[in-house]
């Protein structure tokens, strides 16, 4: 069975870029895949950041960017800021219908 | 501007039934899938599975994610816009908070949440 991953942890400087990416245990992630990214505060439902690969939600920043880097999704944010440390869900169409999550990666800005 | 809002918390013991509910405005109810998400404590988010109302039942569509095939139910009220998460048999292990979601324009990721509901079953 096909595993998505993600980083369980990260962290960054204020101002600072970070890459956070998601992949499968079996495979390349492509376009084909439509990844899409969602941030989580506790308590709170997930926002959506990004959906089919790089288009931003209303309102999102253009802080956030979504991409395909090699054989991974990837979600870059530039000039981190405090309310950026959150966790970060990233979403694989697995086809037939059927999506899977990651397992969440949790942003530490420090 | 589209909304979902999801019912009330609940509180169960195991064995009984449930059913939670997503009543969707905004847009045509019934041209649009709507997911269900788990979120168990501590833990991240999970695709349960997702329906697609459609005009008259013939169109209507289902998928569930293998884990959750089985174990939950998902069903529609075009008549009011709502769409439904039911447990025939509730097992502790049920305890989560569960999120309805909608897909965007381009039907892939969501774009849309309910507030979520929290069933504790105990």
């Amino acid at each position: 069975q096909t595993v998505v991953t993600q980083e369980p942890s990260f962290s960054v400087s204020p101002g600072g870029t970070v890459r956070l990416t998601c992949g499968l245990t079996t495979g390349s992630v492509s376009t084909s895949h439509y990844p899409s990214w969602y941030q989580q505060t506790p308590g709170q439902p997930p926002r959506t950041l990004i959906y089919t690969t790089n288009t931003r939600s209303s309102g999102v920043p253009d802080r956030f960017s979504g991409s395909i880097l090699g054989n991974r999704a990837a979600l870059t944010i530039t000039g981190a800021q405090a309310d950026d440390e959150s966790d970060y869900y990233c979403m694989l169409y697995m086809g037939s219908g059927i999506s899977v999550f990651g397992g969440g990666t949790k942003l530490t800005v420090l | 501007e589209v909304k979902l809002v999801q019912s009330g918390p609940e509180v169960k013991k195991p064995g009984d039934s449930l059913k939670i509910s997503c009543k969707g405005s905004g847009y045509k109810f019934t041209n649009s899938w709507i997911a269900w998400v788990r979120q168990m404590p501590g833990k991240g988010l999970e695709w349960v599975g997702m329906i697609y109302p459609g005009d008259s039942d013939g169109d209507t569509s289902l998928r569930y994610s293998p884990s959750f095939q089985g174990q939950v139910t998902i069903s529609a009220d075009n008549s009011i816009s709502i769409a439904y998460l039911q447990w025939s048999s509730l097992k502790a292990s049920d305890t989560a908070v569960y999120f309805c979601a909608r897909p965007g324009h381009t039907g892939y990721g969501f774009d849309y949440w309910g507030q979520g509901t929290e069933v504790t079953v105990s």
